[in-house]
């Protein structure tokens, strides 16, 4: 029973550069969720999706971000134009339903150079 | 007033010892919470979720949940340091249908 996967692991972009980030839900889960996390701090949430649907984008930045949740594949996390601070952790998780625990994938170190 | 507020840490005690780690916030409709547990460099890993007020236990955890006085806490028996780590309290509030992490409490267990 394979859990949340991500891929890559590890990303290394430059400046200017798009980054696409992807994120396969447990087995059996609809719900997908993505958040940030800037070296010693905390978990920010992005965005909620489920299957072909945005739920939840209020922590989405408002430019260079973008997320799908296609009906069939992956969800992909897109940043266009990369900046160097948009060098973090990102992490995907996934629940079978609404408003109950999430399960994580290992995430996405993401650096800017 | 942030949505979810824990005490950064680090907590310190000795191994065997009990680690009580405490979480408020402030959406007083939340019904959902959830304690997780993050190693250095790794992702988040679910430790316990509670819905109800009172108390839920698994092995050597015990969650609280104080809905009138909007605190969730998490106690550790016979702490291990292995259970060093930070520790992630998660709450669903009403307005938003996904987790809402504080900022995590660092515990660290003293051999």
């Amino acid at each position: 029973n394979a859990g949340v996967m991500q891929n890559p692991r590890h990303l290394v972009r430059r400046r200017g550069q798009e980054a696409r980030l992807r994120c396969s839900p447990m087995k059996g889960h609809s719900h997908v969720y993505w958040y940030r996390q800037l070296p010693e701090e905390g978990l920010k949430f992005m965005v909620y999706l489920q299957k072909e649907n945005i739920i939840d984008e209020s922590g989405m930045p408002k430019e260079r971000f973008s997320a799908e949740f296609p009906k069939e594949g992956p969800s992909i996390l897109r940043i266009q134009q990369v900046v160097r601070g948009d060098s973090a952790a990102y992490f995907c998780a996934s629940s079978p339903v609404q408003n109950t625990e999430a399960f994580f994938g290992q995430g996405t170190r993401l650096t800017v150079v | 007033q942030k949505e979810v507020e824990q005490n950064s840490g680090p907590l310190s005690v000795p191994e065997g010892a009990i680690a009580s780690l405490n979480c408020t916030y402030s959406d007083r409709g939340s019904q959902s919470f959830f304690w997780y547990r993050q190693y250095s460099g790794k992702s988040p890993e679910l430790i316990m979720s509670i819905y109800s007020n009172g108390d839920k236990e698994d092995g050597r955890f015990t969650a609280q949940l104080n809905k009138a006085s909007q605190y969730v806490s998490l106690l550790i028996r016979d702490s291990q340091p292995s259970d060093s780590a930070t520790y992630l309290c998660a709450v669903i509030g009403t307005g938003r249908r996904a987790l809402t992490f504080g900022s995590g409490t660092r515990l660290q267990v003293q051999p």
